[in-house]
């Protein structure tokens, strides 16, 4: 099955950092979905995208769905250490299709 | 609280055993899915239900089973056929298969 390409792979950062990670398809998507995956536990939905173009916010996070249709963006602003974990993106080509996820991007921050 | 549990946590099992892997959810979706994560890979589906007494293979279904009797519990077993079974194994549930996801704790399998 096909997977998409998440860059940076990882990241580490220092606490008040702004932080920015993309998520890349060689198909057109028509759905982006961002969660969060703390270690040892499920992965918990932060943002969810349903329109090229569409910027959303959620408190510091804030994502994109990139106008191509074939990648998507989240920036995280004012890094805290409560933002360590795995970051993943997923997304659908259509609306029955299954969800695909990202290779996930974990992110570690210094005090 | 509405959620998804998935039961144990942790689980150890023999290599040449099968092992049934629990998952409940009390939020009325009609659709279930098991995922499977290996470090530094993204998640894998390896069965997916839409309703009940209905299933799906996944990507990676070979060596796994499931069955959904009720619409709240959606049961993976790994059997002797997986040739490797140690990883995490998340479960997630949603209104329909086109609605947005929600998953469970996840238990971590080691096969020893």
């Amino acid at each position: 099955g096909q997977q998409l390409n998440q860059s940076p792979q990882s990241m580490f950062i220092q606490e008040g950092e702004d932080v920015s990670m993309n998520c890349t398809s060689s198909s057109i998507f028509n759905t982006w979905l961002w969660y969060k995956q703390d270690p040892g536990e499920g992965p918990v939905l932060l943002i969810a995208l349903y329109k090229a173009g569409e910027l959303t916010s959620n408190g510091r996070l804030t994502a994109q769905f990139g106008i191509t249709r074939k990648d998507s963006f989240l920036n995280i602003s004012a890094s805290i250490p409560s933002d360590v974990g795995i970051y993943f993106c997923a997304g659908r080509t259509g609306t029955a299709s299954k969800l695909t996820f990202g290779t996930g991007t974990r992110l570690q921050v210094t005090l | 609280d509405g959620g998804i549990t998935q039961s144990p946590k942790y689980l150890f099992r023999k290599e040449g055993q099968n092992v049934t892997l629990s998952c409940e959810q009390n939020l009325n979706h009609d659709a279930m899915y098991w995922y499977r994560q290996d470090p530094g890979q993204g998640l894998r589906l390896i069965y997916y239900s839409q309703i009940v007494n209905d299933f799906q293979k996944g990507d990676i279904a070979e060596g796994y089973s499931v069955s959904r009797e009720k619409k709240e519990s959606f049961p993976l077993t790994v059997t002797s056929a997986q040739k490797n079974p140690t990883a995490f194994y998340l479960c997630a549930s949603s209104t329909s298969y086109t609605d947005t996801q929600y998953f469970g704790p996840g238990t971590r399998l080691t096969v020893l």
